[in-house]
């Protein structure tokens, strides 16, 4: 069954320091990728999207990943990291299927992103 | 903008109780679904729906039921709640044939099972 491994639970940050969060999965096909933001109390919310050309995708609030398709990932990163971008982070794969436009996400566990003042 | 809406936001139910959990999305997505969130283990699937008349099961479906009553809405049905369904459900919507566009998903409804 495909997975998807974020091995970053927690992580604690300084403002204005850098962000980097790892992500990994396993499935060996073609793959939609996505990041998702949590803020406390509220929904999900896409932070980010890669679907294919440039492997480096920008996303709202200064965040971007990048794809490396040899290593299966797909990190999310910020130069500098504000108060504000206190949340959860979710990575998400979406294993395509052919002849199908159905999206079916599989979730990483997520990481609790505290950034303090 | 409504968007994914969901009710209730908050339940309390004794183990053996029943509960539905409805959703309704004002987007006119084709495809929805059903998902609960639980520390540490991040979102995972319960039910689908990928068009009207249309429901599937997901990776956790056991002990839930779906309706997809028309384009709009999709309720979650627990028969016989059980503490180990205690958690935090969200709904959740896309277009179907969008493998480019994301889910939407609602604020999500905070259930605890006694």
């Amino acid at each position: 069954a495909q997975s998807v491994s974020q091995h970053n639970h927690h992580v604690i940050l300084s403002e204005a320091a850098s962000l980097e969060l790892g992500c990994n999965y396993s499935y060996g096909g073609t793959v939609n990728l996505f990041w998702y933001v949590q803020y406390p109390g509220q929904h999900l919310q896409l932070l980010l999207k890669y679907f294919s050309g440039d492997p480096l995708v920008k996303g709202i609030k200064g965040f971007e990943a990048e794809f490396i398709k040899s290593k299966f990932s797909f990190n999310l990163r910020k130069p500098s990291v504000q108060w504000s971008d206190t949340a959860e982070y979710f990575c998400a794969v979406n294993p395509r299927t052919m002849n199908t436009g159905f999206q079916k996400l599989v979730f990483g566990t997520g990481t609790r992103l505290l950034v303090s003042p | 903008n409504a968007g994914v809406t969901q009710t209730p936001k908050f339940q309390v139910l004794k183990t053996g109780q029943s509960m539905t959990l409805q959703c309704a999305q004002d987007m006119n997505h084709n495809s929805m679904y059903w998902y609960r969130q639980d520390p540490g283990m991040g979102l995972r699937l319960i039910y689908y729906s990928a068009s009207e008349g249309t429901t599937d099961k997901g990776e956790v479906p056991n002990g839930y039921n779906v309706s997809r009553l028309n384009k709009r809405e999709f309720s979650l049905r627990l028969e016989s709640a059980a503490p180990s369904q205690t958690s935090v459900y969200f709904c959740a919507s896309s277009e179907y044939r969008g493998l480019n566009q994301p889910q939407h998903f609602g604020d999500g409804t905070r259930l605890s099972i006694l």
